[in-house]
């Protein structure tokens, strides 16, 4: 799998849009960019996921450049249970392949 | 509730005892992973399970051996732990299929070594 960059930390206000940014320069065409987040000293928790297409679902937002090297994780109205670590991460799905987590985002919404 | 069931929540163990992390789906997925998250690490693989039969083994010490006796539960039995073992132990499923899915995880297991 393809290897992911995202920035350690993040701040938001209370409401607006949380925009979390990530690189994928290596992804390959077949890999999907998926979106998991981990809320403190629980289980990762599926967000969304594209190949190509931006998506939406009643979470969040994706947003995926053209040449698919970098993608962008919208989250329109940002709570205060938003605060999580969030990561991004290029997955091949296919018999006994699994998700390789790096270290996230740790976005914290403020009041 | 992801409908992946992890018990205990909670696990105090010495390191002369032997005790066993359960993991139950019934998402009719077939294929079956555990994690382990120690403080301020990233998640790491363990083990995955596809048609209950391991496939994947990230060098893990022998003091951690899986179980998987079908497609729906999962077992992490452990025996003379070290107290850097002491982490949150996380099961989860999926399809296993190449077909495009998500993966559920659990709430985990906290397992304090003392």
């Amino acid at each position: 799998d393809a290897k992911t960059t995202q920035p350690p930390s993040m701040d938001c206000a209370e409401g607006r849009a949380a925009n979390l940014p990530c690189n994928h320069s290596t992804i390959s065409g077949n890999e999907y960019v998926y979106w998991y987040r981990q809320i403190h000293s629980q289980g990762p928790q599926y967000i969304i996921h594209g190949l190509k297409n931006n998506e939406t679902n009643e979470m969040a937002s994706l947003i995926i450049t053209e040449d698919r090297k970098s993608s962008t994780l919208i989250l329109p109205h940002a709570t205060l249970r938003d605060t999580a670590v969030y990561y991004c991460i290029a997955f091949l799905p296919r018999a006994g392949n699994m998700l390789t987590f790096g270290g996230g985002t740790r976005l914290m919404v403020k009041p | 509730e992801t409908g992946v069931t992890q018990t205990p929540r909670h696990l105090v163990m010495g390191m002369t005892n032997k005790k066993s992390l359960k993991c139950e789906q019934h998402l009719g997925h077939n294929a079956m992973y555990w994690y382990k998250q120690s403080a301020k690490k990233p998640l790491e693989l363990m083990f995955v399970y596809s048609l209950e039969e391991r496939v994947e083994n990230n060098s893990v010490p022998s003091r951690f051996s899986p179980e998987c006796p079908n497609s729906s539960h999962l077992f992490l039995h452990l025996h003379t732990l070290q107290p850097e073992d002491s982490a949150l132990y996380l099961c989860a499923s999926s399809q296993g299929t190449e077909r495009n899915t998500e993966a559920f995880f659990g709430q985990g297991t906290r397992l304090t070594v003392v």
